[in-house]
């Protein structure tokens, strides 16, 4: 079956250390990978998308990188804030389904603690 | 332009009545979305519209839902006979983007849905 994993275990650390929040996939072919922030109650917010021919992106403090033949995304904030806490969404866009919308993972809770 | 925008932000409606949600997208946008989510799971994919055309409706999707995207501008969400298994954040969101194009997606904050 397809499934789209993120770690389930919020992810503790400390403020200025580098967290990275892992996206694996199984049986799908994604032509793009972005990356969303959700705080609570609120609505997902864009942070990077990245293409199946794309090794690594970076904005700011943030970095992705997309390895399809671990069929893997590895999502990092570098000098973490506490500000920063909010759950972190990868979602995929399935080119070979002709789906046109993003399909999400259930999210990681990211928690920095000052 | 604010975002997308949704309304009401929230509704308790008992069990077996009808509920209709409203989505404003950003005005732009040719791509609207209807996601629902539960507590500790990502976004549910409900529907897909792109301009007044519904191209997708997910498998999972009942017969009690069905959305409209009159003239290509707000959309609709309605649920009749709601069950307690309703209760969710529904989620819209949009985009600007041809057939193969894929962007980023703005999402309203959503309308939290309790059924009693």
């Amino acid at each position: 079956s397809q499934k789209i994993e993120q770690n389930s275990e919020a992810l503790n650390i400390q403020e200025g250390k580098t967290a990275t929040l892992t996206c694996n996939y199984t049986n799908y072919s994604p032509a793009y990978l972005q990356w969303y922030r959700q705080d609570p109650g609120r609505g997902p917010v864009f942070l990077l998308l990245i293409r199946e021919n794309e090794k690594e992106k970076r904005k700011e403090r943030l970095k992705v990188t997309f390895d399809t033949t671990l069929k893997q995304s590895l999502f990092h904030i570098t000098a973490s804030q506490p500000a920063d806490s909010a759950t972190y969404l990868c979602a995929l866009t399935l080119m070979d389904t002709g789906r046109r919308a993003l399909t999400f993972g259930s999210g990681t809770r990211l928690q920095v603690q000052p | 332009d604010t975002g997308v925008s949704q309304d009401p932000r929230h509704k308790i409606t008992k069990r077996g009545q009808n509920v209709t949600f409203r989505c404003d997208p950003i005005s732009e946008h040719n791509r609207l979305y209807w996601y629902r989510q539960t507590l500790g799971q990502g976004p549910e994919f409900l529907t897909y519209f792109q301009n007044e055309a519904q191209l997708e409706k997910s498998r999972l999707l009942s017969d009690r839902f069905s959305a409209e995207r009159p003239k290509g501008s707000f959309s609709t969400l309605e649920i009749q006979r709601t069950e307690q298994g309703d209760s969710a954040m529904y989620l819209c969101a949009s985009s600007l983007g041809g057939v193969s194009m894929n962007t980023e997606a703005f999402f309203g904050q959503g309308t939290r849905l309790t059924v009693v």
